[in-house]
């Protein structure tokens, strides 16, 4: 069974104080690894698709990672604006396969 | 080019009632997934549509049904309406093919069960 768990549950931080969220996943031959934006009463707006370990995507102030077990988003200088729920899933390569997702990341940039 | 449309955005409904909400994928997506989001569960895979035939069934009873209409427009239904059925329900779209790679969310309907 394919399995996502993020961490941490929620993180503080300040304006321009850089940090890392973490997705550690296992899943039986991974087809694409995906990081998600939620911002309040919203459906998650896609921000990254990884697909091979070493792969590494940037968008603005984020950074996405991946290892075979993990990926990581890095958020250089962070904005109050970067603030929301931060969802990694995966899709495994079989079929018609669909996403498993974790629990989220809820950020929170104080000015 | 249009997103992926859910209606209706807010509903609250009595136990024991029925409901049911609608998705609009975006236009050529064949695939329409539903998802559950909850503050303990986050998201949860309800049930995936493709071509109106039911591709692939997540874990919950059988209260939860949907389908999907040949012009992809999907619905899915929930009878027998229970309190821990309060939840933001989400429809993702993607071409749907094999290896097919990704998926668009709406901005889902909150249901309130009182």
């Amino acid at each position: 069974e394919d399995q996502v768990t993020q961490s941490p549950e929620a993180l503080r931080l300040q304006e321009g104080e850089s940090s890392s969220l973490n997705c550690s996943y296992t899943v039986s031959g991974l087809r694409g690894l995906f990081w998600y934006r939620q911002d309040p009463g919203k459906g998650p707006e896609f921000l990254f698709t990884l697909y091979s370990a070493g792969e590494e995507k940037e968008k603005e102030r984020l950074k996405a990672t991946l290892t075979k077990k993990e990926s990581f988003l890095h958020i250089t200088a962070p904005k109050p604006e970067d603030s929301a729920t931060y969802l990694c899933a995966v899709q495994a390569n079989s079929g018609y396969s669909t996403l498993t997702f974790g629990k989220g990341t809820m950020l929170l940039v104080s000015p | 080019k249009a997103g992926v449309t859910q209606t209706p955005r807010y509903l609250i409904k009595t136990r024991g009632q029925q409901v049911t909400l609608s998705c609009s994928p975006i236009s050529g997506h064949r695939s329409v997934s539903w998802y559950q989001q909850t503050p303990g569960q986050g998201l949860q895979f309800l049930f995936e549509y493709f071509s109106e035939t039911q591709r692939n069934k997540g874990n919950f009873p059988g209260r939860f049904s949907g389908r999907q209409f040949s012009n992809s427009r999907s619905e899915m239904n929930v009878s027998t309406l229970e309190l821990g059925d309060s939840a933001l329900y989400l429809c993702a779209s993607s071409l749907g093919g094999q290896g097919s790679l990704g998926y668009t969310f709406g901005s889902g309907t909150r249901l309130t069960v009182v």
